[in-house]
């Protein structure tokens, strides 16, 4: 997890504001970036994807922007909801296993 | 069910006892994973299986942790004399072979 640096631990927004939690990483080797969505008591899901030779991908209200040079992406919820309030994990793929951040707490208020 | 279960989902141990945990994968997934969430912390990687194969158990803390996967579909994570520090929820995921992993719900651990 060291590899993995998550910010903000935690963040506040009200309905239709647009989070931005932001990952940096260190290991070059890295080949595929997920955003996980993870609410209490169930497993994490995978919430969407981005592959290193691509710098921007929208699903939905969910975008990833990808920096190669700077070893860091980003998740950006437009329009956010309060059942968007969950935790958000960054995790990095490399070889054979995720390497998961520490995570973002989000509270999307009414 | 369509997705992936993990069985019991609660489990409460006393120190020193052993315990076992079961995942059963979504089917016909050939890559199994299971990863250690502590409480308040991102999940972290013990252990790959393709198959009944474990290609990856770098990620177990200490030889009391062993899992298996003897016919490639049901997969035992056991933990062996437990301590209050392998109190955590114990996760399960398994994929088609891509990267798109599908995890269970994990499984509570309490070691008291």
């Amino acid at each position: 997890q060291q590899q993995v640096k998550q910010s903000p631990q935690s963040l506040i927004v009200q309905k239709g504001g647009i989070p931005i939690i932001n990952c940096a990483y260190e290991n070059t080797a890295f080949d595929y970036f997920p955003w996980y969505q993870q609410f209490p008591g169930k497993g994490p899901a995978l919430l969407i994807a981005i592959r290193p030779d691509v710098s921007e991908k929208k699903e939905g209200r969910f975008t990833i922007s990808f920096n190669k040079s700077a070893k860091q992406f980003s998740l950006h919820i437009m329009d956010s909801q309060p059942g968007d309030s969950a935790t958000y994990f960054c995790a990095p793929y490399n070889t054979d296993k995720l390497i998961f951040g520490t995570g973002t707490r989000l509270q999307v208020f009414p | 069910g369509a997705g992936v279960s993990q069985s019991p989902r609660y489990k409460v141990a006393k120190r020193g006892q052993d315990v076992a945990l079961r995942c059963d994968p979504i089917s016909g997934h050939v890559s199994l994973f299971w990863y250690q969430q502590a409480l308040g912390q991102g999940p972290e990687f013990l252990t790959y299986f393709q198959n009944e194969a474990q290609l990856d158990k770098s990620g177990l803390p200490s030889d009391r942790f062993f899992a298996e996967r003897p016919e490639g579909s049901v997969s035992t994570l056991k933990i062996q004399r437990t301590q209050q520090e392998d109190s955590a929820v114990y996760l399960c995921a398994s994929s088609i072979g891509g990267l798109a992993m599908n995890f269970g719900p994990g499984t509570r651990l309490t070691v008291t």
